[in-house]
């Protein structure tokens, strides 16, 4: 069956550093893909999205190209700020009614200053 | 901007108790989902519904059940609480297929 798999954290980087977390992702068909985050003490909210090969998803410095060749949607970011600890969720979902969103298992990030 | 809301934030109850968890979208969305949250293993679906008074099971629907009577609330019932069900519960509305899954901010349930 569909599904993803993201590198297991934590994650722990000083501030300003580059950051990228794996994902990559099994699925019959051609999926949309996500990448969701979970501050502290509260529920996933959308970071950001691509619905097709090729596609680029960003927001809020974090960017994410959906590679059919290599089935990844590897998240990135140039520069971590204190404020972007938090956990990190890859997801997918395939073009069936009636379906839910499959996700990874998480990478928690933990930026010092 | 779409909401989704939990009855609770927090919660103990003790074993064999019922539970009920409840979830309300103010967006009209036509699909809900219930997971729970552990570490180590991420989100795991429960049930979903994609219409009033229709269900799926996830995942793990094993212990657990749900009730959709209207399309803007979604409910998780725990019929006889056990201890390993202390989890975070997170609820979830979605429109169409390929759209964004939109989620509440989670209850953190306790079974003793």
């Amino acid at each position: 069956g569909d599904s993803v798999t993201q590198m297991e954290g934590p994650v722990t980087l000083s501030e300003e550093a580059f950051l990228t977390i794996n994902c990559t992702y099994t699925a019959t068909g051609y999926p949309s893909l996500f990448w969701y985050v979970q501050y502290p003490g509260e529920g996933l909210q959308l970071l950001l999205k691509a619905t097709k090969a090729d596609d680029k998803g960003s927001n809020k410095g974090f960017e994410a190209t959906y590679r059919k060749e290599t089935t990844s949607f590897h998240l990135e970011k140039g520069s971590v700020q204190v404020s972007d600890s938090a956990v990190y969720f890859c997801a997918l979902i395939t073009n069936q009614a009636g379906t839910a969103l499959i996700f990874g298992k998480g990478t928690t990030l933990s930026v010092s200053s | 901007d779409v909401k989704v809301t939990q009855s609770s934030r927090y919660l103990v109850k003790r074993t064999g108790e019922k539970v009920f968890l409840e979830c309300v979208q103010d967006m009209d969305h036509e699909n809900m989902f219930w997971y729970r949250q552990d570490p180590g293993l991420g989100l795991r679906l429960i049930y979903f519904s994609y219409d009033v008074k229709m269900k799926e099971k996830g995942d793990i629907p094993e212990g657990y059940s749900v009730s959709r009577e209207k399309k803007e609330r979604f409910s998780l019932i725990l019929e006889s609480a056990s201890t390993n069900q202390t989890s975070m519960y997170l609820c979830a509305s979605r429109s169409g297929t390929l759209y964004e899954q939109y989620f509440g901010p989670g209850t953190r349930l306790t079974v003793t």
